[in-house]
């Protein structure tokens, strides 16, 4: 069965550095989601992507957040500028859309920034 | 914009024994209210579903029910299991597969043997 796949695993970075996620949604989906998820919290939504431009964005995803999908198979997340409070779980998601509103998530990649 | 609360924040039950988590949901214009499973250190997994235009849905024993007018959404899951222990997220979404999911804080299901 097809999954959403993400890259790395685990990232650790300094405060104030640049970092990138990737993302493998599955291959026949229109729909793409990147949510958070601070440990211990709920999962937070911050942005949805259709057709190569944003959908939807949470006030979470302010202007140290963009994404693209530079080609027809990744979807990435890109943080300009980290803060300690960045530090949490990053998913994505990605749904087929044409009457299904269901999503599957990747695995997750571990933010921490110190 | 829209608020989901959710209850309780944990939950324990003897196997076998019945469970229900409740969420109530403020915005008029979500329609579609999905219920997650997140087992520790893993990714969110859609358990069932439930769109506005129904009631009632059932896979098995678990079961959701709607209350539009209410507002409340409910998940039940019958003759529960140790492998059933996690925590659930019910969510609340508009009517679009664009649109912004928001989530409740989560119940944490303990299924004692």
């Amino acid at each position: 069965e097809p999954e959403v796949t993400q890259t790395p695993s685990h990232q650790v970075t300094q405060m104030g550095q640049e970092v990138i996620l990737r993302c493998v949604p599955i291959s026949n989906h229109l729909y793409f989601y990147w949510y958070r998820q601070i440990l211990g919290q709920k999962v937070e939504f911050l942005v949805s992507f259709y057709n190569n431009e944003i959908s939807e964005k949470s006030e979470i995803f302010d202007d140290q957040f963009s994404v693209e999908r530079p080609d027809g198979s990744n979807f990435t997340l890109k943080i300009r500028s980290t803060k300690l409070e960045d530090s949490a779980m990053y998913f994505c998601a990605s749904g087929a859309g044409i009457s299904s509103y269901e999503q599957y998530f990747g695995p997750g990649t571990r933010l921490t920034v110190t | 914009g829209e608020n989901v609360e959710q209850h309780p924040s944990t939950l324990s039950v003897q196997e076998g024994d019945s469970a229900v988590i409740k969420c109530t949901y403020s915005d008029s214009a979500s329609n579609y209210f999905p219920w997650y499973k997140q087992e520790l250190g893993k990714r969110p997994q859609l358990i069932i579903d439930i769109r506005s235009n129904v009631g009632e849905k059932k896979d098995q024993r678990i079961a959701v029910t709607l209350n539009k007018t209410a507002k409340h959404f409910s998940l039940h899951i019958t003759e529960t299991q140790p492998e059933d222990s996690a925590v659930y997220f019910c969510a609340a979404s508009p009517n679009t597969n664009a649109g912004k999911s928001t989530f409740g804080d989560g119940t944490t299901l303990t299924v004692k043997p």
